[in-house]
C-alpha cells in the first residue's frame, strides 16, 4: 500500500512567521509531488508541484523535495491569516496515472 | 472549477436507496476521478476512469460502481446507500502526466439518513 504521511496538526504560526509542511512517502518509485490547499467547505487546489531534488519557488512558496529521504516540505514565507488552511501532499502513481494523498496538516496562522 | 462541475451540491438520501453523482468536464481531459474526503482519513480514491468505458477500482470501491458513456461525464452510483457512505465526493480530472496533478471539482456532500 502506497502511503503518504503527514503530521495532521494544527501548526500555529504568527503572522509573518515562516510555516514548514513535510511529507513523508513510502513508494520509492513516485517521481512527482504536488502541494494542494483546502480552505474548510471547499475543494482542494492545487498550489505547488515538484519533480526535481532540491528546492522550487513560486512567490511566497518553496516545496522542496529529497527523494533520498523520501521526503517532501513546503515552506510558506510571510504568513498571512489567509493562509490558514489545511494543506495536502500528494505523490503521483506513474503506473496508474493516480495521486495517493497524505491526511494533511491543518496551518493556523494568527494575526 | 470552471472546468468541471459536480452535481448535485448536496443531497439527503436514505438508506437502501440508489443514488447518482455526476461529474462533467469541459476541458477534454482523459483521466477522471471520483474520491471520497472523511475526518481521520483524508482522500481516498474510489474509482477512475482513463477513457471512455475504461475504468478501474480505487482502494474503497465496495458499494460503488462508475460508467462514462462520454469522454465529459463520469458518474458514481451508490447501489445501495449506507450510512457509512456519508461523505463529501470530488470529482477530479487530469490530463494523466506526471507532472499534471488534478483538479477537482466543488464536491458534493451526500448524507445518508
Amino acid at each position: 500500500q502506497k502511503e503518504v504521511e503527514q503530521n495532521s496538526g494544527p501548526l500555529s504560526v504568527p503572522e509573518g512567521a515562516i510555516a514548514s509542511l513535510n511529507c513523508t512517502y513510502s513508494d520509492r518509485g513516485s517521481q512527482s509531488f504536488f502541494w494542494y490547499r483546502q480552505y474548510s467547505g471547499k475543494s482542494p487546489e492545487l498550489i505547488m508541484s515538484i519533480y526535481s531534488n532540491g528546492d522550487k519557488e513560486d512567490g511566497r512558496f518553496t516545496a522542496q523535495l529529497n527523494k533520498a529521504s523520501q521526503y517532501v516540505s513546503l515552506l510558506i514565507r510571510d504568513s498571512q491569516p489567509s493562509d490558514s488552511a489545511t494543506y495536502l501532499c500528494a505523490a503521483w502513481n506513474s503506473g496508474y496515472s493516480t495521486l495517493t494523498f497524505g491526511k494533511g496538516t491543518m496551518l493556523l496562522v494568527s494575526p | 472549477d470552471a472546468g468541471i462541475t459536480q452535481s448535485p451540491r448536496h443531497k439527503v438520501t436514505e438508506t437502501g436507496t440508489p443514488v447518482t453523482l455526476r461529474c462533467h468536464q469541459t476541458e477534454n481531459h482523459r483521466y477522471m476521478y471520483w474520491y471520497r474526503q472523511d475526518p481521520g482519513h483524508g482522500l481516498r480514491l474510489i474509482h477512475y476512469s482513463y477513457g471512455v468505458k475504461d475504468t478501474d477500482k480505487g482502494e474503497v470501491s465496495d458499494g460503488y460502481s462508475v460508467s462514462r458513456s462520454k469522454t465529459e461525464d463520469f458518474l458514481l452510483t451508490l447501489e445501495s446507500a449506507t450510512s457509512s457512505q456519508t461523505s463529501v465526493y470530488f470529482c477530479a480530472i487530469s490530463p494523466g502526466t506526471a507532472s499534471s496533478g488534478y483538479t477537482f471539482g466543488s464536491g458534493t456532500r451526500l448524507t445518508v439518513v
